[in-house]
This record gives C-alpha cells, sequence and structure tokens, in this order.
C-alpha cells in the first residue's frame, strides 16, 4: 500500500540555519504530496502542497519539489527562526481513494 | 469563523466513563476524519465519513463509535474510556467530491486525559 517515511526527530538546528527535512514516498499512480505544521498546542495547518511531478510548493520561506523519479518531497528552508519550532507531517493523497497517507511527524527545535 | 471546530478543547475524566466530542465544519466540505495522536505526535486516522457514510473504519476498539448526523457534522463517542484513550484527538475535513479535491483542515484537537 501507499507508505510515507520522513526522517525521524528531533532536529535541531540554530536560528539562520539551513533546513531540510527528508520525506520519501511510495504510490501508485500520481498522488498529491503536502508539507502540514503543528504548532505547539494547535492542530495541524497546510504548509504548503504539490500535484504533480517537478511542482514547487511554497509558503513562509519554505520550499518543497515534487520528484518523481526519486520519489521524494523533501522540505527546505534557507534560514530558519525560532519561531519555526514546530512539529512537520509529509503526507500523500493517493489519487485512487483520495486517502489521505501521513509520516510519522518530525520535531523541529530552533535555538536562538 | 472557525473553519473546524471541536469541542471541548480539554477533557479530563475517570477511567469507566463515557465521554463524547464534537466536531463542526463550516466550510461546505463532504468528508470529514476523526485522528488520534499519540505522545510520540504520532497521527492515526480512526474513522472518515463522506457525505454522512462510514468510508475508512481503522482498527480501533469498538467502545469507539463516530456518528454524523449531516455533512458538518461528526462526533465521537467513547464508551468505558481506559488508560490508553488518553490522546489528543482531532477532527479534519476536506472536499473529495467533484473535480475539486482539497487538503485536509483540521480542528484545534481535543486532549483527552482518562485518570
Amino acid at each position: 500500500g501507499d507508505s510515507v517515511t520522513q526522517m525521524e526527530g528531533p532536529v535541531t538546528l540554530s536560528e539562520e540555519a539551513f533546513l531540510t527535512i527528508n520525506c520519501t514516498y511510495t504510490a501508485t499512480g500520481y498522488p498529491s504530496l503536502f508539507w502540514y505544521v503543528q504548532y505547539p498546542g494547535e492542530g495541524l495547518q497546510l504548509l504548503l502542497k504539490a500535484t504533480k511531478a517537478d511542482d514547487k510548493g511554497s509558503n513562509k520561506g519554505f520550499e518543497a519539489t515534487y520528484r518523481k523519479e526519486t520519489t521524494s518531497f523533501h522540505l527546505e528552508k534557507g534560514s530558519v527562526q525560532v519561531s519555526d519550532s514546530a512539529v512537520y507531517f509529509c503526507a500523500l493523497r493517493s489519487d485512487s481513494n483520495y486517502q489521505l497517507i501521513w509520516g510519522a511527524g518530525t520535531k523541529l527545535i530552533i535555538k536562538p | 469563523d472557525t473553519a473546524v471546530s471541536q469541542t471541548p478543547k480539554y477533557l479530563v475524566t475517570q477511567m469507566g466513563n463515557d465521554k463524547s466530542i464534537k466536531c463542526e465544519q463550516n466550510l461546505g466540505h463532504d468528508t470529514m476524519y476523526w485522528y488520534k495522536q499519540d505522545s510520540k505526535k504520532f497521527l492515526k486516522i480512526m474513522f472518515s465519513y463522506n457525505n454522512k457514510e462510514l468510508i475508512i473504519n481503522e482498527t480501533v476498539p469498538n467502545r469507539f463509535s463516530p456518528k454524523s448526523p449531516d455533512k458538518a457534522h461528526l462526533n465521537l463517542h467513547i464508551n468505558s474510556l481506559e488508560l490508553g484513550d488518553s490522546a489528543v484527538y482531532f477532527c479534519a475535513s476536506s472536499h473529495l467530491g467533484g473535480t475539486v479535491n482539497t487538503e485536509a483542515f483540521f480542528g484545534q484537537g481535543t486532549r483527552l486525559t482518562v485518570v
């Protein structure tokens, strides 16, 4: 079945460091890919998405490119801030049954 | 206006009690979900309703029973609560019908603590 694998956390970085959180997926067909962010004490909210190969999603300085050849959707940000500390979830939506499949989440800690 | 609202936000109760969590969405979506998030932040789908019909029913104890009176509401009733039910429960909604499929929108979560 479809699955999403993302790097284990926590990931701890200093402010202004470069961020990469890896996400790879297994799916048949052409799924849509998402990154969600969960700030402490809150629900998940969509950070960015890509619906077809080579699409780049971007928001709030974060970017991720849908790479079908490597089945990846890695999240990147050039210069992180303390306010980016949160849990980040990679997810896919199957194009056959529209089920959402979630990664395990990666906790990001940014130190000043 | 809150797009997906769930109540209560916090729920502390004793083992053996029965409790309900309510969820409402005002986005006009046709699909609603219940997720359980454990202490390690792992997100597990429990149920999903599409146009009031159950479409996902993962392996959860039958003490958990969802009810969808209409497309905008999905409530979760839990009987005979156990310590292991302590978690954060999230309601979410999305639109799967027609030519537009949206991402999922989440409520703020209900932190359930069973003592």
